[in-house]
Parts: C-alpha cells; structure tokens; sequence
C-alpha cells in the first residue's frame, strides 16, 4: 500500500456520461497530481493542486475539472465521455509542490468508455 | 516543454543478467525520477536522482545532468524485475511545474 488511495478501482461507463475520480493523498502530503495514461499517449500529466489552490495545469481537455478540498483529497470530473478517454487514471501526492522526493502514486483507476 | 527519449523500447532479458536502460532529456532539469511499473499497473517511484549516483540493493542510476542524461542499472535481474521503467523529468518554472515521463522500456525476464 503506497499510502495513496484511489477509489474506484475499476470504472465501466457509457459514452456521454459523467464520472468523478477521487484521491485520497498520503498523510502529511500537500500536493496532488492527475495524470492519464492511454496506450497510445503514454503517461500525461493532468493538473496539480497543492494545498487546495491549482498549482499546474498539462494537457487537460476541457471537458475534465479537479479540485482539492480543505481535507486534501481530491477529485477528477470527466464529462461527456468518449471512447477515447477511456485510461488508466492516476494520482500521485507529494509533500510539497516541488520536489522530486516522495512522490508517491497510488494504483490508478481503470476507466473504460463503452 | 521537454521531450523525454528512453531506450531502448523493449529488452528481453534471462534471469540473472545485467541491464543498463537510458533515459535522454531535451533541456536541462532540476528534477529526475525513474519509476516501475510493474504487470498490474502499479507505478513505484525508484529514485529521484536529479544528479549524480544512487544504490538501492540490485539496482542503481547514475545521473550526468551537464549532459542531460541518466542511465538506470539493474544487476542480476529476477522475474520481478519484469515490467515497464519510466524515466521522468521537470524543468522548474514556477507555476509550471508538471513532470514529463518518457515512452518507458518494457523489461521482460525470462526465467
């Protein structure tokens, strides 16, 4: 267990749909990321939140939102869904907003577009 | 942003052999991780290794940052050594911080 929760683990849905992702952080971890990774994209990087603010913003489509709550977990909404987003989502947490030690992944959740 | 090359793509290895993966950067970073994933997804961080070398038991990277390159070394491999290894790196600006991974080698170990 890396200390990272994602829930949920698997995720089958239909084209058009809405779906929230959520992240719990490792305790004492400030910083959230969200990255996606598809067969043919490879990981990409989504968005950062660190202590509740946006911090960094990658190649997120504009149909996908985050936030961070005052409780530090966070959460990814991915709407109008389409065959092509179906991934591998993760999150990752770190203990500041930029350093390379600590940064932990959790297991990813598994979305499938059908 | 930077651009991340790994090689080589895909290594099958025997058990017990050595291997030297490499991991090229476009432009300077201040931050440098390689990562395991290993068959069931999960992604662990191995080192963050911005400069310089590190040891972790079969394993070790070595960094030459003034050349944009590191390199990550594992040492008589075992079946659980089988997977993907991610190079990823960061060139700080403040407000854009996001880490960029490279396409990944597929290490597989043959017993």
């Amino acid at each position: 267990d890396s200390g990272v929760t994602q829930t949920p683990k698997h995720l089958i849905t239909a084209t058009g749909q809405r779906v929230t992702l959520r992240c719990s952080p490792r305790s004492g971890d400030l910083s959230v990321y969200w990255y996606q990774q598809s067969l043919d994209q490879g990981l990409q990087f989504l968005i950062q939140y660190y202590n509740g603010e946006e911090r960094a913003k990658g190649n997120i489509l504009e149909r996908f939102s985050a936030q961070q709550f005052p409780d530090l977990h966070s959460e990814l909404n991915l709407s109008s869904l389409e065959l092509g987003d179906s991934a591998l989502y993760f999150c990752a947490s770190s203990v500041c907003s930029d350093c390379g030690y600590g940064y932990t992944f959790g297991s990813g959740t598994r979305l499938t577009v059908v | 942003g930077i651009q991340v090359e790994q090689s080589p793509p895909d290594l099958i290895l025997q058990e017990g052999a050595n291997s030297t993966l490499r991991c090229n950067f476009s432009d300077s970073v201040n931050n440098l991780q390689w990562f395991h994933q290993n068959p069931w997804g999960q992604l662990i961080n191995l080192f963050y290794i911005p400069s310089g070398t590190k040891q972790n038991g079969r394993l070790s990277a070595t960094t030459v940052a003034t050349e944009r390159y590191s390199l990550l070394y594992i040492s008589s491999s075992q079946t659980t050594d089988s997977g993907v290894y991610f190079c990823a790196g960061r060139k700080t600006n403040f407000g854009n911080e996001k880490l960029t991974f490279g396409t990944g080698t597929r290490l597989t170990i043959i017993p």
